[in-house]
């Protein structure tokens, strides 16, 4: 199946500082990406779509200043904690959908993020 | 947005065929059904897809009856590294978001 990467697979982090995510697609393109959180024990919560070259869609309750998301091109979306705090320490997965089959999403490693 | 409902937990040994149902009432007409198996701390993994009927790859098997509103996966032969949580999602049409819930957590026993 497509394969899709994230970077990095883990990072801690001060209170009050930015962290970066990236999310790939190694080996397809794809239009539309998305951004998933999950605490331990719990489902995985769509947090935004990301839309290549327009705004990406939140679902209701995500801060779209808080977490930013910038897709540039067809393998890249990037998604940015701003001023992270503890409560934001999650496991943070993207997941990509291939264009070229209907409706199969393939979903990256996940990345870990702790803030102290 | 379609529901899913499946059961929370099952157990299983080594050997055995598994079979997890998932119902979904409220399907439309263009989703589709799709399986992830996740292992702790990592990604989904795409396990198998269908729309009505059956479909086979080298994992599963997927069964949808004719009104669509629940679908089984079937395990054949489970093994220990079977254990994990499996989602049944459905697809949203044209909108391409799938809603996860709670998943089948899956314990396999020697």
């Amino acid at each position: 199946g497509a394969v899709v990467s994230q970077h990095p697979s883990w990072v801690i982090c001060k209170s009050g500082t930015s962290v970066k995510i990236e999310c790939r697609s190694l080996d397809f393109q794809a239009t539309t990406m998305f951004w998933y959180r999950q605490f331990p024990k719990q489902s995985l919560m769509l947090m935004a779509t990301s839309n290549e070259g327009s705004k990406a869609t939140y679902e209701q309750g995500v801060e779209k200043d808080k977490f930013l998301i910038n897709h540039a091109s067809l393998t890249l979306s990037t998604l940015t904690v701003t001023s992270a705090h503890p409560e934001d320490s999650s496991f943070y997965i993207c997941s990509a959908r291939d264009s070229g089959l209907q409706e199969t999403q393939y979903f990256g490693p996940g990345t870990r993020l702790l803030v102290l | 947005l379609a529901k899913t409902t499946q059961p929370i937990s099952m157990d299983s040994y080594e050997g055995q065929e598994v079979n997890i149902t998932c119902s979904h009432n409220n399907i439309a007409t263009n989703d589709y059904i799709t399986w992830y198996q996740q292992f702790p701390s990592q990604g989904p993994r795409f396990i198998i897809q269908g729309y009505k009927t059956k479909v086979t790859n080298e994992v599963a098997s997927l069964f949808i009856p004719a009104d669509r509103k629940s679908s089984t996966l079937s395990l054949p032969r489970v093994s220990l590294s079977d254990t994990a949580v499996y989602y049944c999602l459905v697809g949203v049409a044209n909108t391409d978001k799938l809603i996860f819930g709670t998943g089948t957590r899956l314990q396999v026993f020697p």
